[in-house]
């Protein structure tokens, strides 16, 4: 079984430039999870769906940053206009239903925001 | 204030040593895991212990709590165990997921 992909692996931009993550869970699972991980912090829950609906956006910075899952499968993380607060590893994690464990969790997307 | 915290923030060890890491959770948790990184940054759940003791290989996790705290003991350790340990709780709000982590135990485990 294919585990949490991500693309792309690592990303370096400019202040003020966008950037896009792509994200394809585990088949199956219909909970999909965006979290923010600053370096030497844990990660921070950013956006879940459950399908395609955006079940808790309420830590993610609107202004900048958007996600979806328009298939309620692969979704994607947008920031537009990064700034320098934005350096952090994108994670990316699926589960079976919402709130159970075992999360499966991607490798990760590193950016550095110049 | 953190509402989950982790100690040691880091441990380093000689290989064939146990590793002690602990957990303290200021809110109810309903679920509580604890996850490895590795040094490339991929997340692993390694065991899931909303209470008692859970043993997996060479991993033995207790939780109490009512005193809101956890730990996670490694035996034996090996320089294949470096890396971070982190510990999140799910506070289990009525349909809602509200998971913490804590910042980690960077261990690392010298041959």
């Amino acid at each position: 079984e294919a585990g949490v992909t991500q693309s792309p692996r690592y990303a370096v931009l400019q202040e003020g430039q966008a950037v896009s993550f792509w994200c394809d869970p585990i088949s199956g699972h219909d909970t999909l999870y965006w979290y923010q991980q600053p370096r030497d912090q844990g990660p921070q829950l950013l956006v879940y769906f459950r399908d395609e609906a955006v079940i808790d956006n309420s830590q993610l910075p609107s202004d900048r940053f958007s996600a979806v899952r328009p298939k309620g499968t692969n979704s994607t993380l947008k920031i537009q206009s990064a700034k320098q607060g934005d350096t952090a590893t994108y994670l990316c994690a699926s589960s079976f239903e919402t709130g159970t464990w075992p999360q499966y969790f991607g490798p990760g997307t590193r950016l550095l925001v110049l | 204030g953190q509402q989950v915290q982790q100690s040691p923030a880091s441990l380093v060890l000689q290989e064939g040593e146990n590793a002690e890491l602990q957990c303290n959770f200021s809110s109810t948790a309903t679920q509580l895991q604890w996850f490895y990184q590795s040094p490339g940054g991929s997340l692993v759940s390694l065991l899931s212990n909303p209470s008692g003791t859970k043993h997996t290989g060479r991993l033995t996790s207790t939780t109490v709590t009512k005193e809101r705290r956890s730990s996670l003991h490694i035996s034996s350790s090996q320089t294949t165990d470096s890396g971070t340990y982190l510990c999140a709780i799910d506070r289990g709000d009525t349909n809602a997921y509200k998971v913490i982590f804590g910042k980690g135990t960077h261990l690392h485990v010298l041959p």
